[in-house]
């Protein structure tokens, strides 16, 4: 299995501009979190879907963020428009329900907001 | 709401020596969570703990879970330098969709 998969790694944008960080879970999963890391916050839960369907998007911090999963297969956290303050780590995370829900991390978006 | 506290957050240690990080939670749950983290890389699976009891073990690292004391240990035996990362422990929480709290973490520096 490729594991949870994230692009772009890494993303340099300029204050305003608009963000897509993009994820695929493992296949069969089907739960996906979004999570961001940050030296001073830590690791925070932004948003999670269970079955393509928002459970719980108490942690986005402002309108600013929003996420979507259309199809089993795919994610997308948006940021518009970004702010310094959005630099991060950002991970995507999936789980399948019913067993373990162990969660598998992708390797993560750092993204840079000058 | 439900808290989950690591301790200690820093740790530095002599090559080996043994220690133990303590992770507490604060309301009932029966799934508890270790995972490994090096500098500028994701976060790793260690260890699954799913019944009041367990133990699982993988060389030097052996986790336990009391979920009466609703306390999870990782015992470091005989540290070596390639131990050193940030260990976080999550804690199952809520319904059925796999959510997860994660604590802090603890950043475990093993020195010569």
């Amino acid at each position: 299995d490729a594991g949870v998969i994230q692009s772009p790694r890494h993303e340099v944008t300029e204050m305003g501009q608009e963000v897509t960080l993009r994820c695929k879970p493992i296949s069969g999963h089907n739960s996906l979190f979004w999570y961001r890391q940050t030296m001073m916050r830590g690791l925070e839960l932004l948003i999670y879907f269970n079955n393509n369907v928002p459970i719980d998007d108490s942690g986005m911090p402002e309108d600013r963020f929003s996420a979507k999963m259309p199809n089993a297969s795919f994610s997308t956290l948006k940021i518009q428009p970004s702010e310094p303050r959005d630099s991060a780590v950002y991970f995507c995370a999936s789980t399948k329900t019913g067993g373990s829900y162990e969660q598998y991390f992708g390797p993560g978006t750092r993204l840079t907001v000058t | 709401e439900l808290k989950v506290e690591q301790n200690p957050l820093f740790l530095s240690m002599q090559e080996g020596k043994n220690y133990t990080i303590y992770c507490n939670y604060s309301t009932t749950s029966d799934r508890l969570y270790w995972y490994r983290q090096d500098p500028g890389k994701s976060l790793e699976s260690l260890f699954v703990l799913l019944s009041n009891g367990a133990v699982k073990q993988e060389g030097r690292l052996m986790a336990s879970l009391d979920t009466k004391a609703r306390l999870s240990t990782l015992h470091i035996t005989a540290a070596v330098h390639d131990l050193s990362a940030t260990y976080f422990c999550a804690v199952g929480y809520g319904g059925s969709q796999g959510n997860l709290i994660f604590g802090k973490g603890t950043k475990l520096s093993v020195k010569p």
